[in-house]
Protein backbone atom coordinates (compact mmCIF):
# COMPACT_ATOMS: atom_id res chain seq x y z
CA UNK A 1 0.00 0.00 0.00
CA UNK A 2 1.17 3.52 -1.04
CA UNK A 3 1.59 5.43 1.72
CA UNK A 4 0.83 9.17 1.50
CA UNK A 5 2.19 11.53 4.05
CA UNK A 6 1.15 15.46 4.37
CA UNK A 7 3.08 18.53 5.90
CA UNK A 8 2.50 20.42 7.93
CA UNK A 9 -0.18 18.48 9.75
CA UNK A 10 -1.13 22.68 10.74
CA UNK A 11 -0.83 25.69 8.61
CA UNK A 12 -1.55 29.03 10.21
CA UNK A 13 -0.78 31.91 7.84
CA UNK A 14 -3.44 35.23 7.19
CA UNK A 15 -5.46 35.52 4.27
CA UNK A 16 -3.60 37.32 1.22
CA UNK A 17 -0.53 34.91 1.82
CA UNK A 18 0.61 31.95 -0.22
CA UNK A 19 0.13 28.68 1.20
CA UNK A 20 2.22 25.77 0.26
CA UNK A 21 1.15 21.98 1.38
CA UNK A 22 2.87 18.83 0.64
CA UNK A 23 2.29 15.34 -0.09
CA UNK A 24 5.34 12.99 -0.07
CA UNK A 25 4.07 8.98 -1.41
CA UNK A 26 6.30 6.17 -0.33
CA UNK A 27 7.09 4.61 -3.68
CA UNK A 28 6.71 6.68 -7.09
CA UNK A 29 2.99 7.49 -8.11
CA UNK A 30 3.53 8.79 -11.28
CA UNK A 31 1.35 12.31 -11.42
CA UNK A 32 -0.87 10.39 -10.46
CA UNK A 33 -1.76 12.59 -7.47
CA UNK A 34 -5.14 14.74 -6.13
CA UNK A 35 -6.10 17.25 -4.14
CA UNK A 36 -9.29 17.92 -2.32
CA UNK A 37 -10.42 20.61 -0.18
CA UNK A 38 -12.75 19.55 2.96
CA UNK A 39 -14.81 22.42 5.00
CA UNK A 40 -16.68 21.30 8.30
CA UNK A 41 -19.65 19.09 7.45
CA UNK A 42 -19.11 19.33 4.13
CA UNK A 43 -18.01 16.26 1.69
CA UNK A 44 -14.66 16.80 -0.10
CA UNK A 45 -14.23 18.93 -3.18
CA UNK A 46 -11.96 17.81 -5.88
CA UNK A 47 -9.69 20.80 -6.42
CA UNK A 48 -6.63 19.19 -8.34
CA UNK A 49 -5.94 16.15 -10.58
CA UNK A 50 -3.04 14.00 -12.28
CA UNK A 51 -1.31 16.61 -10.21
CA UNK A 52 -1.05 19.88 -11.74
CA UNK A 53 -4.86 20.26 -13.30
CA UNK A 54 -7.36 21.71 -11.99
CA UNK A 55 -10.70 20.83 -11.54
CA UNK A 56 -13.56 22.05 -13.19
CA UNK A 57 -14.81 25.61 -11.20
CA UNK A 58 -11.60 25.47 -9.23
CA UNK A 59 -9.85 28.90 -9.17
CA UNK A 60 -6.45 30.07 -10.88
CA UNK A 61 -4.96 31.15 -7.18
CA UNK A 62 -4.91 27.29 -6.57
CA UNK A 63 -1.92 25.25 -8.20
CA UNK A 64 -0.46 21.86 -8.08
CA UNK A 65 2.59 20.29 -8.99
CA UNK A 66 5.13 17.80 -8.36
CA UNK A 67 5.85 14.23 -10.11
CA UNK A 68 6.87 10.76 -8.64
CA UNK A 69 7.00 10.71 -4.79
CA UNK A 70 6.64 14.68 -4.08
CA UNK A 71 3.94 16.81 -4.66
CA UNK A 72 2.78 20.30 -3.85
CA UNK A 73 -0.31 22.78 -3.51
CA UNK A 74 -0.31 25.87 -3.18
CA UNK A 75 -2.90 28.44 -2.93
CA UNK A 76 -1.75 32.27 -4.32
CA UNK A 77 -2.98 34.71 -2.14
CA UNK A 78 -5.41 33.17 0.30
CA UNK A 79 -8.97 34.31 0.80
CA UNK A 80 -10.95 33.81 3.74
CA UNK A 81 -13.07 30.78 2.02
CA UNK A 82 -9.84 28.40 1.77
CA UNK A 83 -9.30 27.67 5.66
CA UNK A 84 -10.18 23.94 5.15
CA UNK A 85 -8.34 20.71 5.61
CA UNK A 86 -6.71 19.36 2.22
CA UNK A 87 -6.04 16.00 1.44
CA UNK A 88 -4.12 14.43 -1.25
CA UNK A 89 -5.06 11.27 -3.21
CA UNK A 90 -2.93 8.87 -5.18
CA UNK A 91 -4.67 6.23 -7.64
CA UNK A 92 -1.71 4.90 -9.31
CA UNK A 93 -1.99 1.49 -7.31
CA UNK A 94 -4.67 0.00 -5.39
CA UNK A 95 -5.84 0.93 -2.90
CA UNK A 96 -6.50 4.17 -3.26
CA UNK A 97 -5.34 6.08 -0.46
CA UNK A 98 -5.51 9.45 1.03
CA UNK A 99 -3.04 11.34 3.03
CA UNK A 100 -3.93 12.19 6.60
CA UNK A 101 -4.69 16.12 5.54
CA UNK A 102 -3.30 19.17 6.14
CA UNK A 103 -5.48 21.81 8.31
CA UNK A 104 -4.89 25.11 6.78
CA UNK A 105 -6.15 27.44 9.65
CA UNK A 106 -6.44 31.36 10.25
CA UNK A 107 -3.17 33.00 12.11
CA UNK B 1 -26.81 19.20 -11.86
CA UNK B 2 -25.00 15.82 -10.80
CA UNK B 3 -26.56 15.11 -7.41
CA UNK B 4 -25.45 12.27 -4.67
CA UNK B 5 -27.65 11.32 -2.02
CA UNK B 6 -26.71 8.07 0.47
CA UNK B 7 -29.20 7.18 3.19
CA UNK B 8 -29.73 4.03 5.57
CA UNK B 9 -26.60 5.25 7.88
CA UNK B 10 -27.77 4.67 11.40
CA UNK B 11 -27.03 2.73 15.18
CA UNK B 12 -26.30 -0.81 14.91
CA UNK B 13 -24.65 -3.22 17.61
CA UNK B 14 -21.62 -4.93 16.93
CA UNK B 15 -21.86 -7.71 14.51
CA UNK B 16 -25.01 -6.62 13.00
CA UNK B 17 -25.81 -5.57 9.41
CA UNK B 18 -27.02 -2.25 7.85
CA UNK B 19 -27.50 -1.70 3.83
CA UNK B 20 -26.30 2.16 2.61
CA UNK B 21 -27.83 3.55 -0.62
CA UNK B 22 -26.76 6.09 -2.96
CA UNK B 23 -29.70 7.89 -5.55
CA UNK B 24 -27.34 9.31 -8.10
CA UNK B 25 -28.91 11.94 -10.75
CA UNK B 26 -27.73 14.32 -13.30
CA UNK B 27 -25.52 12.44 -15.42
CA UNK B 28 -25.54 8.76 -17.00
CA UNK B 29 -24.88 6.83 -14.21
CA UNK B 30 -24.50 3.68 -16.24
CA UNK B 31 -21.02 5.25 -17.54
CA UNK B 32 -19.22 5.59 -14.37
CA UNK B 33 -17.37 3.60 -12.28
CA UNK B 34 -18.38 4.77 -8.19
CA UNK B 35 -17.01 4.37 -5.18
CA UNK B 36 -17.77 4.42 -1.58
CA UNK B 37 -15.19 6.55 0.66
CA UNK B 38 -15.54 6.75 4.70
CA UNK B 39 -14.39 8.98 7.04
CA UNK B 40 -14.10 8.38 11.29
CA UNK B 41 -14.72 11.28 13.63
CA UNK B 42 -12.63 13.80 13.24
CA UNK B 43 -9.79 11.55 11.33
CA UNK B 44 -9.28 11.43 7.55
CA UNK B 45 -10.65 10.39 4.29
CA UNK B 46 -10.88 5.94 3.56
CA UNK B 47 -11.65 4.55 0.61
CA UNK B 48 -13.56 1.73 1.18
CA UNK B 49 -14.33 0.08 -2.18
CA UNK B 50 -15.07 0.42 -6.01
CA UNK B 51 -17.23 -0.76 -8.38
CA UNK B 52 -17.05 -0.40 -12.16
CA UNK B 53 -19.57 0.71 -14.87
CA UNK B 54 -21.25 -2.63 -15.32
CA UNK B 55 -20.24 -4.06 -12.44
CA UNK B 56 -17.13 -6.26 -14.06
CA UNK B 57 -14.72 -5.11 -11.84
CA UNK B 58 -15.02 -4.57 -7.72
CA UNK B 59 -12.34 -3.89 -5.42
CA UNK B 60 -12.24 -3.70 -1.38
CA UNK B 61 -10.24 -2.32 0.73
CA UNK B 62 -8.72 -4.62 3.38
CA UNK B 63 -10.41 -3.45 6.00
CA UNK B 64 -13.57 -4.72 4.76
CA UNK B 65 -12.65 -7.54 2.60
CA UNK B 66 -14.96 -10.46 3.27
CA UNK B 67 -17.48 -8.23 5.22
CA UNK B 68 -18.73 -5.45 2.82
CA UNK B 69 -20.18 -6.05 -0.46
CA UNK B 70 -20.92 -3.33 -3.21
CA UNK B 71 -23.85 -3.63 -5.85
CA UNK B 72 -25.14 -1.08 -8.43
CA UNK B 73 -28.82 -1.02 -9.70
CA UNK B 74 -28.37 1.10 -13.34
CA UNK B 75 -31.66 0.70 -14.27
CA UNK B 76 -32.79 2.91 -10.94
CA UNK B 77 -29.09 4.92 -10.76
CA UNK B 78 -28.00 3.39 -7.58
CA UNK B 79 -25.51 2.05 -6.11
CA UNK B 80 -25.02 0.06 -2.19
CA UNK B 81 -23.10 -0.69 0.23
CA UNK B 82 -23.68 -4.14 2.34
CA UNK B 83 -22.20 -3.57 5.56
CA UNK B 84 -22.36 -6.93 7.63
CA UNK B 85 -20.41 -8.03 10.92
CA UNK B 86 -19.93 -4.22 11.87
CA UNK B 87 -17.02 -3.34 14.48
CA UNK B 88 -16.68 -0.29 16.32
CA UNK B 89 -13.95 1.03 14.01
CA UNK B 90 -16.71 0.74 11.01
CA UNK B 91 -17.97 4.03 12.51
CA UNK B 92 -17.87 6.89 10.37
CA UNK B 93 -19.47 8.97 7.38
CA UNK B 94 -20.22 7.36 4.39
CA UNK B 95 -19.88 8.95 1.54
CA UNK B 96 -20.63 7.38 -2.21
CA UNK B 97 -18.54 9.01 -4.40
CA UNK B 98 -18.53 9.26 -8.81
CA UNK B 99 -15.69 8.58 -10.35
CA UNK B 100 -14.10 10.52 -13.54
CA UNK B 101 -10.64 10.25 -14.74
CA UNK B 102 -9.94 7.75 -11.72
CA UNK B 103 -10.44 10.82 -9.18
CA UNK B 104 -13.39 11.57 -7.22
CA UNK B 105 -15.40 14.50 -8.97
CA UNK B 106 -18.55 14.39 -7.19
CA UNK B 107 -19.31 13.40 -3.73
CA UNK B 108 -22.84 12.80 -1.81
CA UNK B 109 -23.30 14.67 1.99
CA UNK B 110 -22.44 11.70 3.47
CA UNK B 111 -24.47 9.17 5.68
CA UNK B 112 -23.13 8.49 9.71
CA UNK B 113 -22.79 4.68 10.40
CA UNK B 114 -22.64 4.31 14.28
CA UNK B 115 -21.69 1.02 15.58
CA UNK B 116 -22.31 0.99 19.60
CA UNK B 117 -23.48 -1.70 22.01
Amino acid sequence: EIVLTQSPATLSLSPGERATLSCRASQSVSNYVAWYQQKPGQAPRLLIYDASNRATGIPARFSGSGSGTDFTLSISSLEPEDFAVYYCQQRDNWPITFGQGTRLEIE
Amino acid sequence: EVQLVESGGGLVQPGGSLRLSCAASGFIFSSYSMNWVRQAPGKGLEWVSSISSSSNTINYADSVKGRFTVSRDNAKNSLFLQMNSLRDEDTAVYYCAKIDRHYFDCWGQGTLVTVSS
